[in-house]
């Protein structure tokens, strides 16, 4: 049973444009959502984190927003760039040291 | 500082052989853990540890066996390996409000 749930799985943007991505939980005892980056051949790289405190986010053009009544939260993108282009994955646990559980990943491409 | 290094980048292994994926890391980390990465699956957990000396099971953990001596090193062995786990395994360490620190990667062909 998928723990999270992630979509869509692909998304082409163009440059410049919002890039969104969504995904949904349902064990309410998750406090930590991250979002990682992964380009190819590499390994997924940290890039913005929330815990259910608080209903938004924003670490320069990377913002999450979190719906902790609907169990969402979603990753937006503004001024996309074609070195956005990268998957980006969502994740959930419950407290740190605790294990982590990977939404599907999305593949963004930002077109120029 | 490396982070997590992992060792081999690449590997081709025959149905049956066994291997040992290398992890260690230099930011004295408690928790490590290893995943598998196949295409539309995410990220999937074989096995992780919360310390040296204690290792526990992922979601995934057959045909793959771990131990933690060190606080640094947490090596990842298949027993025999099989077709289905060709796949990118990355090693990650935890830090300490829950940042996940993952390594290069291995890419893993079983024929």
């Amino acid at each position: 049973q998928q723990q999270v749930k992630q979509s869509p799985q692909s998304l082409i943007v163009q440059k410049g444009g919002i890039s969104i991505i969504n995904c949904a939980y349902e064990n309410t005892a998750f406090d930590y959502f991250p979002w990682y980056q992964q380009f190819p051949g590499k390994g997924p790289a940290l890039l913005i984190a929330i815990r259910p405190d608080v209903s938004e986010k924003k670490e320069g053009r990377f913002t999450i927003s979190f719906n902790k009544s609907a169990k969402q939260f979603s990753l937006h993108i503004m001024d996309s760039q074609p070195g956005d282009s990268a998957t980006y994955f969502c994740a959930a646990s419950m407290r740190p040291g605790n294990q982590f559980y990977f939404g599907t990943g999305t593949s963004l491409t930002v077109i120029p | 500082n490396a982070g997590v290094t992992q060792t081999p980048k690449f590997q081709v292994l025959k149905t049956g052989q066994s291997m040992t994926l290398q992890c260690a890391q230099d930011m004295n980390h408690e928790y490590m853990s290893w995943y598998r990465q196949d295409p539309g699956m995410g990220l999937r957990l074989i096995h992780y540890s919360v310390g040296a000396g204690i290792t526990d099971q992922g979601e995934v953990p057959n045909g793959y066996n771990v131990s933690r001596s060190t606080t640094e090193d947490f090596p990842l062995r298949l027993l025999s390996a099989a077709p289905s786990q060709t796949s990118v395994y990355f090693c990650a360490a935890q830090g300490p409000v829950g940042e996940q620190f993952f390594g290069p990667g291995t890419r893993l062909t079983v024929l």
